[in-house]
């Protein structure tokens, strides 16, 4: 199975700032990634796909970049509706794997 | 707008069955290939399973090949998950999702738990 290593773990933001989330995989994903956000007691929700493409409807504040086997997700001008954990997910591979999360608050 | 609806989980003893059920509405079922991730409580997710938009392919994680089943109705726009030989590692919250790679839509959830 493919390892997704996610970090930080957890990361505390001041409202306006720019966080940077991180995916390692355990080989090479050719930007078969994309990114969730799950808000307490929610379903997760897509924001990001093929490593860089943007689902509709989420704000342009958020984007992905990376090849291979490193990724990460942006959020610019943090919000306070931000706050959430966010997950990578590789579909490169079965079984599809997730990351273990990051763990986003407002400091 | 697209929803889906998950319903069927509960308290089930160790090596007893249950049956998922998604209803889905908002989008042409057929359509869409889907999946059944699970998320145990306060942990990470975990893709489960996966079916082809005419249910001929399908595709399981090693930890429920042989005990868990996935199908489709799409005259019912439904999808299941049959789950048999429930042990207590299968404890989780159940999502019903869209989508062969990424997962564009997800239901609200519904719990399954195997205890004793």
């Amino acid at each position: 199975d493919i390892r997704m290593t996610q970090s930080p773990a957890s990361l505390s933001a001041s409202l306006g700032e720019t966080v940077n989330i991180e995916c390692l995989a355990s080989e090479d994903i050719y930007s078969d990634l994309a990114w969730y956000q799950q808000k307490p007691g929610k379903s997760p929700q897509l924001l990001i796909y093929n490593a860089n493409s943007l689902q509709n409807g989420v704000p342009s504040r958020f984007s992905g970049s990376g090849s291979g086997t490193q990724y990460s997700l942006k959020i610019n001008s943090l919000q306070s509706e931000d706050v959430a954990t966010y997950f990578c997910q590789q579909y490169n591979n079965y079984p599809f794997t997730f990351g273990s999360g990051t763990k986003l608050e407002i400091k | 707008e697209v929803q889906l609806v998950e319903s069927g989980g509960g308290l089930v003893q160790p090596g007893r069955s249950l049956k998922l059920s998604c209803a889905a509405s908002g989008f042409t079922f057929s359509n869409y290939y889907m999946a059944w991730v699970r998320q145990a409580p306060t942990k990470g997710l975990e893709w489960v399973a996966y079916i082809s938009t005419g249910g001929g392919s399908t595709y399981y994680r090693d930890s429920v090949k042989g005990r868990f089943t996935i199908s489709r109705d799409n005259a019912k726009s439904t999808l299941y998950l049959q789950m048999d030989s429930l042990r207590s590692e299968d404890t989780a919250t159940y999502y019903c999702t869209t989508g062969a790679d990424w997962f564009a839509y997800w239901g609200q959830g519904t719990l399954v738990t195997v205890s004793s």
